[in-house]
């Protein structure tokens, strides 16, 4: 079945960086988009980036564009999203998801990252 | 950016009562909006996209539908499971692909 593992996450100071991975299993990875999507602590849900089968394509929230980079590796089966200075706002829980249509299923069970001092 | 609202914030509902929930976007965004639903501490999971069409494994009790800037989201009868947020979420113009900011079903 598919699987999508996510790893990376922890504490950070302000300013700092933080690369996520997830890993992805159960099915063919290059042949699907994928996203980046995250949940502030007791908020909703916001779209971070999105990254297609090949790597050619790549969107960015307005939010995190100039901070945040989305890679993948096909060999490896494997999403990244490198977070460049970090604020306070970027706290929240970090899904992978894989793409059907432009809506997500599924998701990953998320890594948290928490930007404090 | 589609700006996607959605009502109640919260909806009590007794067990085995119907759920009707709403979710409005602030332009035509077709039938490209899908629904998930996420419990206390757990992924958000799909339950419905194309506006109408029930994902893999989703009990019929739940329905969508809709098109252009409004759409239900309706539990025909609420099991104790079924106790969650509920998020739609449009894709029909994009970037940003964009969420609404859910509605919690509690027990009444």
């Amino acid at each position: 079945q598919v699987q999508l593992v996510e790893s990376g996450g922890g504490l950070v100071k302000p300013g700092g960086s933080l690369r996520l991975s997830c890993a992805a299993s159960g099915f063919t990875f290059s042949d699907y988009y994928m996203s980046w999507i995250r949940q502030a602590p007791g908020k909703g849900l916001e779209w971070v980036s999105y990254i297609s089968g090949s790597g050619s394509t790549i969107y960015y929230a307005d939010s995190v564009k100039g901070r945040f980079t989305i890679s993948r590796d096909n060999a490896k089966n494997s999403l990244y999203l490198q977070m460049n200075s970090l604020r306070a706002e970027d706290t929240a829980v970090y899904y992978c998801a894989k793409g059907q249509q432009r809506f997500f299923d599924p998701w990953g069970q998320g890594t948290l990252v928490t930007v404090s001092s | 950016e589609i700006v996607m609202t959605q009502s109640p914030a919260t909806l009590s509902v007794s067990p085995g009562e119907r759920a009707t929930l709403s979710c409005r976007a602030s332009q035509s965004v077709s039938s490209n909006l899908a629904w998930y639903q996420q419990k206390p501490g757990q992924a958000p999971r799909l339950l419905i996209y194309g506006a109408s069409t029930r994902a893999t494994g989703i009990p019929a009790r739940f329905s969508g539908s809709g098109s252009g800037t409004a759409f239900t989201l309706t539990i025909s009868s609420l099991q104790s499971e079924d106790f969650a947020v509920y998020y739609c979420q449009q894709y029909n113009n994009w970037p940003p692909l964009t969420f609404g900011g859910g509605t919690k079903v509690e027990i009444k």
